[in-house]
């Protein structure tokens, strides 16, 4: 069984540039959560995607939207980059979109914005 | 709005003892709270899992407890080893899952 991925392992941009950060989900889930986290501070939650489709966002501006592929996989992309973005950005993966699933962190990207 | 608050934010102690970190939330609908431990600059690895009709858990040297009515839940640490030094965090699950700022831990030889 293979676990969460996630790509690159980190990545430097410059204040407005765009990111996109990669997820591959565990075998046999069809649903994957982002997060950011801080420096200091606890992960929050950004959106989840089930079965393609956006199921849940947090308290995140529309320069983080993300996508979903067939094979579950899916992508984080923030625009117009802002050095308060700098920050891990994990993902994880569960099966059945629903809040009671256990979710799998993968290892995380992190980002440094200059 | 769910918050969730560790206290204390860091905590050492001798190589062998045991130790609790304590976790509380604001909302007590939730469907399960989880522990995990995380190691600096990596990501995060589940340690329990508690469903919300469940009181506790127990894994090797760690055991979770869970009192929903009150909004707390316990972790707890036996014989601790200098390999147990990381952050720990817990996370409620609602609508979302909602974590803490967590505890770094550090074990001292």
């Amino acid at each position: 069984e293979t676990g969460v991925t996630q790509s690159p392992t980190h990545l430097i941009k410059t204040r407005g540039q765009q990111v996109t950060l990669r997820c591959s989900s565990q075998s046999g889930h069809n649903t994957v959560s982002w997060y950011q986290q801080a420096l200091g501070q606890g992960p929050q939650f950004i959106f989840q995607y089930y079965r393609e489709e956006e199921n849940g966002r947090g308290n995140f501006p529309p320069r983080f939207s993300g996508l979903q592929f067939p094979n579950y996989s899916s992508e984080l992309n923030v625009n117009a980059l802002e050095l308060d973005d700098s920050a891990l950005y994990l993902c994880a993966s569960s099966l059945g979109g629903r809040g009671s699933d256990t979710q799998y962190f993968g290892p995380g990207t992190r980002l440094t914005v200059l | 709005k769910q918050e969730v608050t560790q206290i204390p934010a860091a905590l050492s102690v001798p190589e062998g003892e045991n130790l609790v970190l304590n976790c509380s939330f604001t909302d007590s609908a939730i469907y399960n709270l989880q522990w995990f431990r995380q190691d600096p600059g990596k990501g995060l690895t589940s340690l329990l899992l508690i469903q919300s009709s469940q009181r506790e858990q127990t894994s090797g040297r760690l055991n979770a407890s869970l009192d929903k009515s009150s909004g707390r839940s316990t972790l707890y640490i036996a014989a601790s080893q200098p390999g147990d030094s990381a952050t720990y965090l817990c996370a409620v699950t609602g609508e979302k899952l909602t974590f803490g700022t967590g505890t770094r831990l550090t074990i001292i030889p």
